[in-house]
């Protein structure tokens, strides 16, 4: 069975830290690429950042460069989200998903979801 | 960025009925979109890529179509299970995108 298992989240201050963490198990993890989508509460879902297979390229959303980075650790099946310069506007539940294809960026699977909270 | 347009953004059914949702991207994709349904406090769940193709496990009374920049999510009759959140995404190109949502409820 395909799992992918955020941890990570919790309440930090603006301008803190946060390093998100997705587990993945009951697949083979390697070949895929993989992303973060996060969804406000309340609101819709938007996509944050994409990795590939290898690490070798990432892509992120306007909203997110230069303040966090993807990456990932294929012998230990997980890929991270450390976020940086958190604003209150970064609260959001983040959600570890699997592109179906390296090349179709649609999500097959998604994470349970973690929530980040940025507040004084 | 493409802007995904979605349509209505709520919508009431009574089971059995026939639904329709609209997604309308602000330049063509192709092909290149997924439809998902999202209940509360959960993932979101793929029902439909390339516009038109059924996900594994999905039940056949959702279809997809639609290219270009319009695109459509069906529900043939509505089920009980089916009152939820849908979201279209394009993936063509980045920044992916998502449509804002229609919350399908009971009438």
């Amino acid at each position: 069975e395909v799992q992918l298992v955020e941890s990570g989240g919790g309440l930090v201050r603006p301008g803190g830290s946060l390093r998100l963490s997705c587990a993945a198990s009951g697949f083979t993890f390697t070949p895929y690429w993989m992303h973060w989508v996060r969804q406000a509460p309340g609101k819709g879902l938007v996509w944050v950042s994409r990795i590939n297979n290898d690490g070798s390229s990432t892509k992120y959303a306007d909203s997110v460069w230069g303040r966090f980075t993807i990456s990932r650790d294929n012998a230990m099946h997980t890929v991270y989200l450390q976020m940086d310069n958190l604003r209150p506007e970064d609260t959001a539940v983040y959600y570890c998903a699997r592109a179906a294809d390296w090349s179709w960026d649609y999500f097959d699977f998604w994470g349970q979801g973690i929530l980040v909270t940025v507040s004084s | 960025d493409i802007q995904m347009t979605q349509s209505p953004s709520a919508l009431s059914a009574s089971v059995g009925d026939r639904v329709t949702i609209t997604c309308r991207a602000s330049q063509s994709i192709s092909t290149w979109l997924a439809w998902y349904q999202q209940k509360p406090g959960n993932a979101p769940k793929v029902l439909i890529y390339k516009a038109s193709n059924l996900q594994s496990g999905v039940p056949s009374r959702f279809s997809g179509s639609g290219s270009g920049t319009e695109f459509t999510l069906t529900i043939s009759s509505l089920q009980p299970d089916d009152f939820a959140t849908y979201f279209c995404q394009q993936y063509n190109s980045f920044p992916l995108t998502f449509g804002g949502g229609t919350k399908l409820e009971i009438k």
